[in-house]
């Protein structure tokens, strides 16, 4: 099992320039999620997917779009970048369990995204 | 919106001393997930805690709920090398629907010089 994997590594863009974070997980998950991580900040969620279908918005959508492809992929979409733009990208999924279970998520090597 | 604070924000240690790192939280924790981050990689995940008063241990890390929930804490004994990189906590908290969402904490960088 690869686990959760995420393309590319590294992104150099420029400001107005358009692109799409790839995420997979070959674990069955129902639940996907994408976070961003800049430094004094922490982790936040940019959106999330609970199951193949839905998507919701997180703590910090603006500026993002997503589509969950299938039950294996989640993608994150920024239209016109921006220097604020510029963080370290997580994917993670989880396994839905039912109501009130307590899912261990389970991240992505990440996604290093420059904008200048 | 659930607030977790983590202390210290860094930590550097000699190799073999015991260490412990402080998560707070402004509610009361549904859940509670300590995971590691190497620098320049994902996240790696350790343990998760649910009951008040719950400790669980792999290997030389330790992780402690408090009774109230609201408090946990994690010890690694005998640090090493390998035990460097960024510790964080978060905290589960149900969304809108019946999912569990988590919250993290701004994270421990831990230094273990040998």
């Amino acid at each position: 099992n690869a686990g959760v994997t995420q393309t590319p590594k590294f992104q150099v863009l420029k400001t107005g320039q358009s692109m799409t974070l790839q995420c997979a997980q070959d674990m069955n998950h129902n639940s996907m999620y994408w976070y961003r991580q800049d430094p004094g900040m922490g982790l936040r969620l940019i959106y999330y997917s609970a199951s193949e279908g839905t998507t919701d918005k997180g703590e910090v959508p603006n500026g993002y779009n997503v589509s969950r492809l299938n039950k294996r992929e989640f993608s994150l979409r920024l239209e016109s970048a921006a220097p604020s733009q510029t963080s370290v990208y997580f994917c993670a999924s989880s396994e839905y369990r039912g109501t009130g279970s307590k899912e261990t998520q389970y991240f992505g090597p990440g996604t290093r995204l420059l904008v200048l | 919106s659930q607030e977790l604070e983590q202390s210290p924000q860094s930590l550097i240690v000699q190799e073999g001393k015991n260490l412990t790192i402080n998560c707070t939280s402004s509610k009361t924790l549904y859940g509670l997930y300590w995971y590691k981050q190497k620098y320049g990689e994902g996240l790696i995940f350790l343990m998760m805690l649910q009951k008040g008063g719950e400790e669980k241990s792999h290997e030389k890390i330790t992780a402690k709920l408090d009774e109230k929930k609201q408090q946990s804490s994690l010890h690694i004994t005998a640090s090493q090398p390998s035990h460097a990189g960024i510790y964080l906590c978060g905290a589960a908290s149900l969304s809108g629907g019946s999912n569990y969402k988590l919250t993290f904490g701004k994270g421990t960088l831990l230094t273990v010089n040998p």
